[in-house]
């Protein structure tokens, strides 16, 4: 069974720095390529950034390019995501996601997300 | 970068037909996928490609495209199927991101 567990979530202030991280299981987490997806609270899904199964390509969204670092670690089936100078709009439940093989933007498994908050 | 444009608020009556849809220009060049988000659940992706459903999604549901509109199509609707539904594809501009619809939230009467 497929599963994606994201930790690291939690109350940071204005300015901070928070790792997430995301444990995937039941597949063969090297072959595929993972993403972040955030939503904040009541809002929609809004796509973060995305990493190739072997970290060559990595993307990221505007609103976080040049603050969030994306990466992953094949042996420890770990997806990574170090958010810093952290902003009250960056305030949301973050969720890894993996691509549906064969697929650029099918997430086909989603981990249950952890919330991160952003406040003075 | 490109957008997708979803209804905010559909409803439907048990039993019926309802259809969610979503338009972007990316959608010219790009099949849509359809998430199905309950409240304080994770998504669930129902329908990806051209029609495709994953394992354990019923057959009620189904996608289609014209143009720059994608379609999910719930025929003969169930109280379980009152959720918030998002579409997504790729940014046309070719910077290989990722742009969501806003999401629908469907109510079944």
């Amino acid at each position: 069974e497929v599963q994606l567990v994201e930790s690291g979530g939690g109350l940071v202030k204005p300015g901070g720095s928070l790792r997430l991280s995301c444990a995937a299981s039941g597949f063969t987490f090297s072959s595929y390529s993972m993403n972040w997806v955030r939503q904040a609270p009541g809002k929609g899904l809004e796509w973060v950034s995305s990493i190739s199964s072997s970290s060559s390509y990595i993307y990221y969204a505007d609103s976080v390019k040049g603050r969030f670092t994306i990466s992953r670690d094949n042996a420890k089936n770990s997806l990574y995501l170090q958010m810093n100078s952290l902003r009250a709009e960056d305030t949301a439940v973050y969720y890894c996601a993996r691509i549906l093989s064969g697929a650029t933007t099918t997430f086909d498994y989603w981990g249950q997300g952890t919330l991160v908050t952003v406040s003075s | 970068s490109s957008e997708l444009t979803q209804d905010p608020a559909v409803s439907v009556a048990l039993g019926q037909t309802v259809r969610i849809t979503c338009q972007g220009d990316s959608l010219r060049s790009y099949y849509a996928s359809w998430y199905q988000q309950k409240p304080g659940q994770a998504p669930v992706l129902v329908i990806y490609g051209k029609n495709n459903r994953p394992s354990g999604i019923p057959d009620r549901f189904s996608g289609s495209s014209s143009g720059n509109t994608a379609s999910l199509t719930i025929t003969g609707a169930q109280a379980e199927d009152e959720a918030d539904y998002y579409c997504n594809s790729r940014d046309s501009s070719g910077n290989h991101h990722v742009v969501f619809g806003g999401g629908t939230k469907l109510t079944v009467l």
